[in-house]
């Protein structure tokens, strides 16, 4: 079964400065997607940055970058010079390609940022 | 504008008392779906569809209905809404056309409380 384990339920960051955010998954597919999505206090579901899994090169989205190893199952975000805007929750999920098209989502993290 | 639209927003209801709630999209995506979202949870996936006419369950189908008569439209079905279901539901629609920039689009969510 696929699962997405986000280890830290809460993190903050003083504005200006860079955090990431963990982020470990299981699967047996080969061939997926990774995402980190955004949701602020209005509850919409922002797609953050993606990441295709046979690319090795690290998605990049401004401010936004992942550290993806495929080995390792690992997908981190990195936010650099955090914004005040910043704050959310945020979730890791996951897609298999070729199955039901079902995302699997981590409990997702609660971003802080301190001015 | 390209969009997931999901009616009611926000939906107070008592126990056994029949509701739907309607999502359609406007983008010609095969590719329909429910989540609901608890507190410490993460989202997680209701029912699912590939076309029209096609359904299957995901990880938490207990207690929900859905159909898929029109592409555009696939309405959540709860024909005796319990406390437990008490959560905060997402549609989300995608294509399987291309997988460059792959993409799983969500509604604006729909809060409902049952009492």
């Amino acid at each position: 079964a696929q699962t997405v384990t986000q280890s830290q339920p809460e993190m903050s960051v003083q504005e200006a400065e860079t955090v990431t955010l963990s982020c470990t998954y299981d699967t047996s597919e080969s061939d997926y997607y990774l995402f980190w999505y955004k949701q602020p206090p209005s509850r919409q579901m922002i797609l953050v940055i993606r990441q295709e899994a046979y690319k090795q090169q690290n998605a990049t989205e401004n401010r936004f970058s992942v550290n993806f190893q495929k080995a390792a199952k690992s997908f981190s975000l990195k936010i650099s010079d955090s914004q005040l805007g910043d704050a959310a929750m945020y979730f890791c999920a996951h897609v298999a390609q070729g199955g039901s098209e079902k995302l699997v989502f981590g409990k997702g993290t609660k971003l802080t940022v301190n001015p | 504008e390209a969009q997931v639209t999901q009616n009611p927003r926000y939906l107070i209801t008592v126990t056994g008392k029949k509701l739907t709630v309607t999502c359609s999209q406007n983008m010609n995506h095969e590719y329909m779906s429910w989540y609901r979202q608890d507190p410490g949870l993460g989202l997680r996936q209701i029912y699912y569809s590939m076309n029209v006419e096609v359904t299957d369950k995901g990880d938490v189908p207990e207690g929900y209905k859905v159909s898929r008569k029109e592409k555009r439209n696939f309405p959540l079905i709860l024909e005796s809404p319990s406390p437990n279901q008490t959560s905060l539901y997402f549609c989300a629609s995608s294509s399987f056309r291309g997988r460059v920039n792959y993409e799983q689009y969500f509604g604006p969510g729909t809060r409902l409380t049952v009492t």
